[in-house]
């Protein structure tokens, strides 16, 4: 069965930064691309970040790129999400998400749970 | 960006029926295409890829079609546990973006 576990997520302050991690089980981590998607409290999905397979291909949304690092470690079947000079409009559950392969053309097949993240003095 | 529109926003209907949730991308996306389900609290639910296509263990009672700009997913025999938010997304290019959800209510 496929698992995704986030953590890390907590209150933060503006201007602070935060570590996410996810932590997969259930297939093989290093053949998949992963994403993290975020939804702010009452809002749609925002899709916020994208690591190929091995870490060689990377995209992020407008609104969080030079912000946020994403990054994997196969070996620990975990993914990552370094999240610095956080603002209050980045609040929200984030969440991982697993493509159905790797490459462009694969469709979000497995989620987690999500981890909420405040961002608020 | 390719912009997603879903409607209706919201619906309300009864047991047993049928309902249709539209969305509409803003250039064509051929049939890169996602449906998911989401149940106030909780994660998202993949249900449909490629359009029409049925995620492994979802009941046939979702349908999706569609190709190029204009798709639609189909809910039959409404029930109970299908009361929640749908959501489409096209993963034709990054960033990959969303439509605003329905709201299905019974």
């Amino acid at each position: 069965e496929v698992q995704l576990v986030e953590s890390g997520g907590g209150l933060v302050q503006p201007g602070g930064s935060l570590r996410l991690s996810c932590a997969a089980s259930g297939f093989t981590f290093s053949s998949y691309s992963m994403n993290w998607v975020r939804q702010a409290p009452g809002k749609g999905l925002e899709w916020v970040s994208y690591i190929s397979s091995g870490s060689s291909t990377l995209y992020y949304a407008d609104s969080v790129k030079g912000r946020f690092t994403i990054s994997r470690d196969n070996a620990k079947n975990s993914l990552y999400l370094q999240m610095n000079s956080l603002r209050a409009e980045d609040t929200a559950v984030y969440y991982c998400a697993r493509d159905g392969g790797n490459g462009y053309y694969y469709e979000f097949c497995d989620w987690g749970q999500g981890t909420l993240v405040t961002v608020s003095s | 960006d390719i912009q997603m529109t879903q409607s209706p926003s919201s619906l309300s209907a009864s047991l047993g029926d049928r309902v249709t949730i539209t969305c509409r991308a803003s250039q064509g996306i051929s049939n890169y295409l996602a449906w998911f389900q989401q149940k106030p609290g909780k994660a998202p639910k993949s249900l449909i890829y490629a359009a029409s296509s049925l995620q492994s263990g979802v009941p046939s009672k979702f349908s999706g079609s569609g190709s190029g700009t204009d798709f639609t997913l189909t809910i039959s025999s409404l029930q109970p546990e299908d009361s929640a938010t749908y959501y489409c997304q096209q993963y034709n290019s990054y960033p990959r973006t969303f439509g605003g959800g329905t709201k299905v209510e019974i």
